[in-house]
């Protein structure tokens, strides 16, 4: 059974950091492209960053670039998603997801829900 | 950067065909693909490559995609079908991009 879990997300001030995880079994990992997509409390999907199985592509959403990180370690079957001087528009729901060879996240987490308040 | 803009909102009759529309400037060179999203759960995966179905996804669920506009269409509309729905689309600049959402009501 494929599964996705993500974990780190909570409250944190603005300015502040956060590190996400997103703990992965079921699939071979290390041969899948991998996204993090988050949902604002009451909005639609917003893709947020994406990287492929061997690091050599990684994208971001043009108003998270410099401030959020992608990496991978595909020993350990997992992603993480290092997020800095968070914002209040930062507050969502971050999904993970599998991203299948043809482009669609066919296999998505639960989320971790990140909150930006002071 | 590169949009798909969907209806907010489209009402269905039990039983009846709700069509849903993601538009997009040349959406037809690309693959899209939708996702159901119910209230507190993930987004599920309901056509990819435009007009394919995952495994486990009823024979109600169809796609198409050509010129500037990828539709869903949900055939005999059931109630466990009221949902939000997503359309998604690769784009060389944007990335990947997802539509504006539709929420489908079952009346």
């Amino acid at each position: 059974e494929v599964q996705l879990v993500e974990s780190g997300g909570g409250l944190v001030k603005p300015g502040g950091s956060l590190r996400l995880s997103c703990a992965t079994s079921g699939f071979n990992f290390s041969n899948s492209n991998m996204n993090w997509v988050r949902q604002a409390p009451g909005k639609g999907l917003e893709w947020v960053s994406s990287m492929s199985k061997r690091q050599t592509y990684i994208y971001y959403a043009e108003s998270l670039r410099g401030r959020f990180t992608i990496s991978r370690d595909n020993a350990k079957n997992s992603l993480y998603l290092q997020m800095n001087n968070l914002t209040v528009e930062d507050t969502a729901v971050y999904f993970c997801a599998r991203q299948a060879e043809t482009g669609e996240s066919d296999f998505w987490g639960r989320g971790t829900l990140v909150i930006v308040s002071s | 950067s590169w949009e798909l803009t969907q209806p907010p909102s489209v009402s269905v009759s039990p039983g009846q065909t709700a069509s849903i529309t993601c538009s997009g400037d040349k959406l037809g060179d690309k693959y899209a693909c939708w996702y159901q999203q119910k209230p507190g759960q993930s987004p599920v995966l309901v056509i990819y490559q435009d007009d394919k179905r995952p495994s486990g996804i009823p024979e109600r669920f169809s796609g198409s995609n050509s010129g500037n506009t990828a539709t869903l269409t949900i055939r005999g509309t059931q109630a466990m079908d009221e949902a939000d729905y997503y359309c998604q689309a690769w784009d060389s600049t944007s990335f990947y991009v997802f539509g504006t959402g539709t929420k489908v009501t079952v009346l």
